[in-house]
C-alpha cells in the first residue's frame, strides 16, 4: 500500500541554517505530494504541494521537488528561522478520492537563535 | 474568512459522559473531516463528509459519532470512551472532497481526556 517515509526528528538548527528534511514514499499510481506544517499549539496548514513529477512546490522560502526517480519528495530551507520551529509532515494523496492523505510521522525542527 | 473553528478547544470527560465537539467553517467547503493525532505522532482518518453525506469512515468504534447538520458544521458525538481515546481532535474542510486536491484547511483541534 502507500506510505510515507520521513527522516527522525528532532532536527536542532541554529538561525540562518541550511535545512533538509528528507521524505521518500511508496505509491501505486502517481500521488501528489504534500508538505505540512504544525506550529505549536495550532491544526496543520498546507505549506507547499507538487502534483506531477519534477514540480517544483515553494513557499515561505521552502521548497521540495517531487523525484519520481528516487521516490522522494525533500523539504528544503536556505536560512532558517526561529519562528520555523515546527512540526513537518510530509504527506501522500492516496486513491480513492476524498482527500484521502496518507501523512509521513512528521519531524520536529528547533531552531536556536 | 479562512478558519475551521473548533469548540472546545479542551474538554475532559469520564468514561460514562456524552459530549460533543463541534466544527465551524463559513469557506463554502463541502468536504469536512476528523482527524485524530495522537501526542507525536500524525494526524490518522476517521470520517470524512463530501457534501453532507458520510462518505469515509475508517473503521471506527461507534463510540464516535459523526454528524452533519449542514455544509458549514460538523459534530462529534463522544459516548463511552476509554482512556486510550485521549488525543488531539482535528476536524479540517477542502473545498471539495470528491476531487483530490490534497489542500486540507485544519482547525486548531480539541484536547481531549477521557479520565
Amino acid at each position: 500500500g502507500n506510505s510515507v517515509t520521513q527522516m527522525e526528528g528532532p532536527v536542532t538548527l541554529s538561525e540562518e541554517a541550511f535545512l533538509t528534511i528528507n521524505c521518500t514514499y511508496t505509491a501505486t499510481g502517481y500521488p501528489s505530494l504534500f508538505w505540512y506544517v504544525q506550529y505549536p499549539g495550532e491544526g496543520l496548514q498546507l505549506l507547499l504541494k507538487a502534483t506531477k513529477a519534477d514540480d517544483k512546490g515553494s513557499n515561505k522560502g521552502f521548497e521540495a521537488t517531487y523525484r519520481k526517480e528516487t521516490t522522494s519528495f525533500h523539504l528544503e530551507k536556505g536560512s532558517v528561522q526561529v519562528s520555523d520551529s515546527a512540526v513537518y509532515f510530509c504527506a501522500l494523496s492516496g486513491s480513492g478520492g476524498y482527500n484521502k492523505l496518507i501523512f509521513g510521522a512528521g519531524t520536529r525542527l528547533a531552531v536556536h537563535p | 474568512d479562512t478558519e475551521v473553528t473548533q469548540t472546545p478547544k479542551h474538554l475532559v470527560m469520564g468514561m460514562t459522559n456524552k459530549k460533543s465537539l463541534k466544527c465551524e467553517q463559513h469557506m463554502g467547503h463541502r468536504a469536512m473531516y476528523w482527524y485524530k493525532q495522537k501526542a507525536k505522532k500524525p494526524p490518522e482518518l476517521m470520517f470524512v463528509y463530501s457534501y453532507e453525506k458520510l462518505s469515509i469512515n475508517e473503521s471506527v468504534p461507534s463510540r464516535f459519532s459523526p454528524e452533519c447538520p449542514n455544509s458549514s458544521l460538523l459534530n462529534l458525538h463522544l459516548h463511552a470512551l476509554q482512556p486510550e481515546d485521549s488525543a488531539l481532535y482535528l476536524c479540517a474542510s477542502s473545498q471539495d472532497g470528491t476531487v483530490n486536491t490534497g489542500e486540507l484547511f485544519f482547525g486548531e483541534g480539541s484536547r481531549l481526556t477521557v479520565l
